[in-house]
Parts: C-alpha cells; sequence; structure tokens
C-alpha cells in the first residue's frame, strides 16, 4: 500500500535555481493538496486540486506554480528558490473533498 | 478567515496519565474539526475528527469533544502511552477546501 509518494525526500536549491516536486498517490483521489510546514506556524496551504486538470491557489500560493496532468500525479514547482522557501512540503490526497487528508511523508528544501 | 489557536505547545506526561490538548476556532462557521498525529519523519494521519453537529466522540483511547457556544474543541488521550509521543494537529474547517491547522503540541509520554 504506497498511498501518497513524493519525491524526492531532501533536497538543497541554491538561490534562484528552479525544481520541481513530484507527488503521486494510488487511491484513485480526487483531490491533491500541497502544503509547506514551518516551525510554529502549523501546515499552510499553497495550492490544491480538485480534479485531473484543474488547480487553484491556496493560502501561500506565491513563488509555486502547480500541475495536475494526470489524476494520480500533483506536481508542486518553485520556479525561482528563495530563501524564505525553505522548509517541509506534504503532498496529500483525499476523496472526501478536503475531509481526510492522506499525507506523504513529506520532501525537506533548503534554499541557500 | 478562519484561525485556529493551538495549546499548549508542549506537553509532557508520565506513561498512563491522561493528555489534553485544546483548540480554539474563531469562524463561526467552521463544521468539520479532525485531529492529525506527526510522528517524527512522516507525514500527519488522521486520528478522529468530529462535525458540528456532534458534542464528542470516541475511539478506545482517544476523544474529541466540542463546544460551539464558547468555539473551542479538545482532544483527549487517556492512559498514555509511549508511542503516543507525538506532534499533534488540530484543525478547523468552513467547508470545501477549507482546512486550517493550529500550530501543533508536542506530546512526550515518559516511561
Amino acid at each position: 500500500n504506497a498511498g501518497v509518494t513524493q519525491t524526492p525526500k531532501f533536497r538543497v536549491l541554491k538561490t534562484g535555481q528552479s525544481m520541481t516536486l513530484l507527488c503521486a498517490q494510488d487511491m484513485n483521489h480526487e483531490y491533491m493538496y500541497w502544503y509547506r510546514q514551518d516551525p510554529g506556524m502549523g501546515l499552510r496551504l499553497i495550492h490544491y486540486s480538485v480534479g485531473e486538470g484543474t488547480t487553484a491557489k491556496g493560502e501561500v500560493p506565491d513563488g509555486y506554480n502547480v500541475s495536475r496532468l494526470k489524476k494520480q500525479n500533483f506536481l508542486l514547482g518553485l520556479e525561482s528558490a528563495a530563501p524564505s522557501q525553505t522548509s517541509v512540503y506534504f503532498c496529500a490526497s483525499s476523496s472526501d473533498r478536503g475531509e481526510k487528508l492522506f499525507f506523504g511523508s513529506g520532501t525537506q528544501l533548503s534554499v541557500l | 478567515g478562519e484561525n485556529v489557536e493551538q495549546h499548549p505547545s508542549t506537553l509532557s506526561v508520565q506513561e498512563g496519565d491522561s493528555a489534553v490538548i485544546k483548540c480554539t476556532y474563531s469562524d463561526s462557521a467552521s463544521n468539520y474539526f479532525p485531529w492529525y498525529k506527526q510522528e517524527l519523519g512522516k507525514g500527519p494521519q488522521l486520528i478522529i475528527d468530529i462535525r458540528s453537529n456532534v458534542g464528542e466522540k470516541k475511539d478506545q483511547r482517544i476523544a474529541v469533544t466540542l463546544n460551539k457556544t464558547a468555539k473551542h474543541f479538545s482532544l483527549h488521550i487517556t492512559e498514555t502511552q509511549p508511542e503516543d509521543s507525538a506532534v499533534y494537529f488540530c484543525a478547523a474547517s468552513t467547508g470545501f477546501q477549507k482546512l486550517v491547522f493550529g500550530t501543533g503540541t508536542r506530546l512526550l509520554v515518559s516511561p
């Protein structure tokens, strides 16, 4: 039972570099999410998708882009990384309209 | 928008004791309140949730209570065990795609 798989698990970037985080789920969930987790700030929603081909902004979308070309995949892109984007990123999926989220194990990103 | 405050930020208990984590929310329209447990190096995992039409829900050693009038809800863990040590997050939702998390409580259960 893979559930939600995130790649990579760790990444170090230099300021201005770009990268893409991949999230894959095998539960046939319609809804997928990207959160960032920072110390003392809980989980904050970056972007989400309510189905294949759809995306929407969450609470903290600036500096990020997303795509959902296939139902099982949700990609998070950073076009020009900044130190403020140093964080742990979590992908989640749900079959229940934003409730009962299943999370991946996270990606630790450091931007130097 | 919704704001969720969570207390305490850290909680240390002895094995066998009870632990209580409290959250308050700001939006009276919130109607769904889940709790997630995050173990070290892992993603959060849903452990229990409650809807606004229910005052209390139990699942073995864990329970959640909701006071809509005061706009607060709590997680109760009885007979704590070392494996309960983790970070716990509360959250509140007004509906579709609007789940707002608290800042987390680190629970340490000492043998």
